[in-house]
Order: C-alpha cells, then sequence, then structure tokens
C-alpha cells in the first residue's frame, strides 16, 4: 500500500497564485521528500525536510512537516506556468538504511498564463 | 556527466516474451531501485539495491528478476510478460543514507504488454 497520500489530486490556479499541496503518511520517518515530474519526463528531487525539522524553504517553495499529524505540505508561491507538472512527496518509513523510498500518488499542478 | 541512463524508452511485448530493461548510472551511486508508474497509483517500488551483490524486494516484486553485479548497473528482467505489466518504469539511483537517499531519476521505459 502506498505510505503517502496527497490531496489534492488535482490543482489548476491562476498564474501567480500560491498552490498548497498536502502529504499524510502511515508510518514513522527519518525524512521526507518533495519531487516534482514534469509531463512525460523522470522526477526532480525538490526538497528533503528531516523528522526534527518543522518547515525548511528552497526559493519558491515552502515545506512544513508534522510529525504528530504525520503530514506534510508543499507551498509553491507566485506560481508560473513552469511550474505545471505532478508533485509527489516521499518518505523513507523509518529505515533511512534500506534504500527504500515510498512515494504518494501525487498532486497534478496546472498553472493557467 | 549522464546520470541515469535508461534503455529502451519505448518497448511493445506480447504476452510470454521476456526482456531486461536496462539502467546505468554514472554518479558512483551506491543505491539503486526500480519503480512501475501506473494512472493514479503513483510510484510502486519493484525491487532496489543498497550496493553490488545486495538486492532486496520492494513493494509490487513478482514478475521480476533484478541482479547487481557492477555498482554502475541495475538491470531489470521481465520473466513472461503479462499485460498488467503495461506501465512505465522507472529506474533510480542515490549516494544513499548520508544522503536522505534522494534519488535521481533515468528519463523511464514505456512498456506496453499486449
Amino acid at each position: 500500500s502506498q505510505q503517502g497520500e496527497e490531496d489534492p489530486q488535482a490543482l489548476s490556479i491562476q498564474e501567480g497564485e500560491n498552490a498548497t499541496m498536502n502529504c499524510s503518511y502511515k508510518t514513522s520517518i527519518n525524512n521526507l521528500q518533495w519531487y516534482r515530474q514534469n509531463s512525460g519526463r523522470g522526477l526532480v528531487h525538490l526538497i528533503l525536510i528531516r523528522s526534527n525539522e518543522r518547515e525548511k524553504h528552497s526559493g519558491r517553495l515552502r515545506v512544513t512537516l508534522d510529525t504528530s499529524k504525520k503530514s506534510s505540505s508543499l507551498l509553491i508561491t507566485a506560481s508560473r506556468a513552469a511550474d505545471t507538472a505532478s508533485y509527489f512527496c516521499a518518505t523513507d518509513g523509518g529505515s533511512s538504511n534500506t534504500g527504500k523510498l515510498i512515494f504518494g500518488q501525487g498532486t497534478t499542478l496546472q498553472v493557467k498564463p | 556527466n549522464a546520470g541515469v541512463t535508461q534503455t529502451p524508452k519505448f518497448q511493445v511485448l506480447k504476452t510470454g516474451q521476456s526482456m531486461t530493461l536496462q539502467c546505468a548510472q554514472d554518479m558512483n551511486h551506491e543505491y539503486m531501485s526500480w519503480y512501475r508508474q501506473d494512472p493514479g497509483m503513483g510510484l510502486r517500488l519493484i525491487h532496489y539495491s543498497v550496493g553490488a551483490g545486495i538486492t532486496d524486494q520492494g513493494e509490487v516484486p513478482n514478475g521480476y528478476n533484478v541482479s547487481r553485479s557492477t555498482t554502475e548497473d541495475f538491470p531489470l528482467r521481465l520473466l513472461s510478460a503479462a499485460p498488467s505489466q503495461t506501465s512505465v518504469y522507472f529506474c533510480a539511483s542515490s549516494y544513499g543514507r548520508a544522503s536522505g537517499n534522494i534519488q535521481y531519476f533515468g528519463a523511464g521505459t514505456r512498456l506496453s504488454v499486449l
């Protein structure tokens, strides 16, 4: 079964607006990651947040982590048409030395120019 | 650096045929993984490896074999293709635990089984 579940499944916004995606997971974790996938391409790593961190920023990206609720959110500020993609969260399931990364089902974001 | 290279990009098989999906990385990564991506299902882990000579099963290993004889290569073998294996397959590699297992993905192989 999937470790992460993302909400919403699809999101459509206008350029310049903010986009927020949420991820929930089931087990303890050492870290949580977010990836982006452009249509027909492989996934690209965006940001990693460790279990002892509550918030992390990278450019227009802001990630929060609430381990008590087993949830994370990804905020993209001032969105651009180029941000149109699918976004996935991924966790290590608490075992960072096994090589396993468990992905959510993803949120498809459309940014209209 | 080429990163993670997957071949072929596209493949059509008949039910019962076997084939090998190739994956190679030139970043000297210890960890490598194979995923399949189906509509609405996200990515599901098939097999993974934490180093040459070491492999383990992921979430959906049935019908697939892997081996890791070198650090660079991690081929995925379909033993007897079935229509349920129609999917997009991604190979990924990472430095491992020290990097938090941040993964670098190949461009994918689109497989259709008729």
